[in-house]
């Protein structure tokens, strides 16, 4: 079974600021990880991801995460916030045994302040 | 732009009625899913189709009845549905089994209201 905790419903940042949004997941196996974002009314879009290797990801537009075994972790970050994040952002995991079935966390809304 | 086209974007129906939604790729994916988003909640699970073939069925009722006619195409038909049916309906789409990571590919949604 796996399980993806976010932490934070809801993250509120300056424009210009840190963003830091937190995942935590349990999995009995090396998981595969994703960071995913949904903007009002559509799709949820793929920001970054994790499989095998380095565990430092970057994704789209500045966003990048860290997958850290040791505290079971993916946090997703940006240096500098943009207006344009303003969105939920859901993390998510699967089991590449048989990764059909995705888990998503609950989600955090990120609202960026001017 | 995304790759995975979904009509109608918004339905409004009664409970009496039947009506469709509509998924298309063709990105040469070969699993497609039906997912349900109630408002400030993640998707849920409903079912994966692999290879036009239904894999997982996440114990929908059956007033819900997905339909894969070939590699490209998802419909999700609804029959007597409830107002608490009311949800974005999302339709996504992976490589498949035994290729690629899982990363899905969603659709805009269908936005679904039960009178």
């Amino acid at each position: 079974a796996q399980s993806v905790t976010q932490l934070g419903s809801h993250v509120s940042v300056s424009e210009g600021a840190l963003v830091l949004l937190r995942c935590n997941y349990s999995s009995s196996v090396p998981p595969y990880l994703f960071w995913y974002v949904q903007y009002p009314n559509q799709g949820l879009q793929l920001l970054l991801k994790y499989t095998t290797g380095a565990t430092l990801v970057k994704g789209i537009n500045g966003f990048e995460a860290e997958f850290k075994k040791s505290e079971t972790s993916f946090h997703l970050t940006k240096p500098s916030a943009h207006m344009s994040d303003a969105a939920e952002y859901f993390c998510a995991v699967s089991d590449p045994r048989g990764y059909q079935k995705v888990t998503f966390g609950t989600g955090t809304k990120l609202q960026v302040i001017p | 732009d995304t790759e995975v086209t979904q009509t109608p974007k918004h339905l409004v129906m009664g409970m009496t009625n039947k009506k469709s939604l509509k998924c298309e790729q063709h990105m040469g994916h070969r699993a497609m899913y039906w997912y349900k988003q109630k408002a400030k909640k993640p998707p849920e699970l409903m079912f994966v189709y692999s290879y036009e073939k239904l894999s997982i069925n996440e114990s929908v009722p059956s007033r819900f009845s997905p339909e894969c006619p070939n590699s490209s195409l998802l419909n999700l038909h609804l029959h007597a549905l409830q107002p608490e049916d009311s949800a974005l309906y999302l339709c996504a789409s992976s490589l498949g089994q035994g290729s690629g990571t899982g990363e899905l590919f969603f659709g805009e949604g269908s936005r679904l209201t039960v009178l």
